[in-house]
């Protein structure tokens, strides 16, 4: 079955420390996005990319990083730089990210700080 | 700027109710418009889509009609069943620069048997 898969289910952050986030596509998607949704609000768009070897900055990118060194994938890491990161993080595909396309969501990721 | 307004929940139906979930947006150009479902512990999935004016979006039941006129693209389904219990998100997408949906805060639906 083609899809998205993201790992962990859950992820603990210590204090001062970078955590990744996996994100893994086999639709042969072009385009990749990773979204962060917080209690009783919309998802943001953190970090896009349409193409292997490039990305850009959504609405909230700061404390975050990516790269997309292959098309399947397009791992998210949350740095020490963020500051709250408790949240729920969802990573998803569309064909080429172009209008009317259905973005296609994985099962998330929840990041607890301890 | 793009923005969209959904109602604000939760909204709690009996089973078998007519369920209807508002929501209206702000745009420039013509995005296509989205209603997506996320149950407990999920991902969001598709739920329908309309891409142009006067379309009409379906899937399991539930509508959704792009209304150009009001700006708006409610969700209704004519009987909720307990399973339909979840949160559901409107949604468009930009048009211009960069492509990226914008999406509404979700209304929580809590279906009773």
């Amino acid at each position: 079955d083609g899809g998205i898969t993201q790992s962990p289910k859950y992820l603990f952050r210590k204090e001062g420390q970078n955590v990744t986030l996996s994100c893994e596509q086999n639709l042969n998607h072009d385009a990749m996005y990773w979204y962060r949704q917080d209690p009783g609000q919309g998802l943001r768009l953190i970090y896009y990319s349409q193409i292997v070897n490039d990305f850009q900055k959504g609405d909230i990118a700061e404390g975050y990083s990516v790269s997309r060194e292959k098309k399947e994938s397009f791992p998210l890491t949350v740095t020490s730089a963020q500051k709250n990161p408790t949240a729920f993080y969802l990573c998803a595909s569309s064909i080429r990210g172009r209008a009317g396309e259905t973005q296609y969501f994985g099962p998330g990721t929840r990041l607890l700080v301890l | 700027g793009n923005s969209v307004t959904q109602m604000e929940g939760p909204v709690t139906l009996s089973e078998e109710a007519f369920l209807t979930i508002n929501c209206t947006y702000t745009a420039t150009g013509y995005p296509s418009l989205f209603w997506y479902v996320q149950y407990p512990g999920e991902g969001l999935q598709l739920l329908l889509k309309a891409t142009k004016a006067d379309d009409k979006g379906s899937n399991k039941g539930f509508e959704a009609t792009y209304r150009k006129e009001t700006t708006s693209f409610h969700l209704e389904k004519g009987s909720v069943q307990v399973s339909d219990s979840a949160v559901y998100f409107c949604a468009l997408d930009t048009t211009s620069g960069t492509y990226k949906y914008i999406f509404g805060t979700g209304t929580r639906l809590k279906v009773l048997a």
